[in-house]
């Protein structure tokens, strides 16, 4: 089953703008991930959040967390054309080696 | 470090014939999966590995799969007989979990084309 769904599916925005993804997700995690997806590569990890945290920072991606509303939002701001990718929100429901639930991502498109 | 390793990158092969999907996880990594993208369904988790032992295979979508993981630094994914819907691409990943750090790392896939 998705534990993971990103909203929108696709958003195109102009160089210089922010770009802001959501993810909500149905039972409880440990942890929330966001990974990138260049088009034809592997995924690669972008940030973290825990469950006991509400915002992270990491250059110029910003994550929150609601565990109330079971959501998380990844904003990326001052976007660039080197933005352009699926963005995957990816929950991990313990700490343990239980596999991470990947979304159905989010395909960012920046205009230069 | 390397990163997770695929080979082949790219897979061009008649229906019915076997294929064979290689990877080599990044050392010291305990968890390694298997998955599957395509437009229609996504990313799908195949099959994982934890310190080599198949955890659950739930994902393989038929008989016609099957992975191995003879040891740390090695794992395969077959396809025997190989269908035209097998065409998609393939992820390995191996992930670290350590000192509050979780991390996967995908390797660059393999994109497999089934005639």
């Amino acid at each position: 089953s998705q534990q993971g769904e990103e909203d929108p599916q696709a958003l195109s925005i102009q160089e210089g703008e922010n770009a802001t993804m959501n993810c909500s997700y149905k039972t409880s995690i440990n942890n929330l991930q966001w990974y990138r997806q260049n088009s034809g590569r592997g995924l690669v990890h972008l940030i973290l959040i825990r469950s006991n945290e509400r915002e992270k920072h990491s250059g110029r991606l910003r994550v929150t967390l609601d565990t109330s509303k079971k959501s998380s939002s990844l904003l990326i701001t001052a976007s660039r054309a080197a933005d352009t990718a699926s963005y995957f929100c990816a929950t991990a429901l313990n700490s343990g080696n239980t596999p991470l639930v990947f979304g159905k991502g989010t395909r960012l498109s920046v205009i230069a | 470090d390397a990163g997770v390793i695929q080979s082949p990158r790219h897979e061009v092969t008649e229906m019915g014939q076997e294929v064979t999907l290689r990877c080599k996880p990044i050392s010291g990594h305990n968890s390694l999966f298997w998955y599957r993208q395509t437009m229609m369904r996504g990313l799908e988790l195949l099959i994982y590995f934890n310190n080599n032992v198949p955890i659950d295979d739930s994902g393989m979508p038929e008989d016609r799969f099957s992975a191995k993981m003879p040891n740390a630094s090695f794992s395969t994914l077959k396809i025997q007989p190989s269908e035209p819907r097998d065409s998609a691409v393939y992820f390995c990943a191996s992930r670290l979990i350590a000192g509050g750090a979780d991390t996967q790392y995908f390797g660059p896939g393999t994109r497999l084309t089934v005639l």
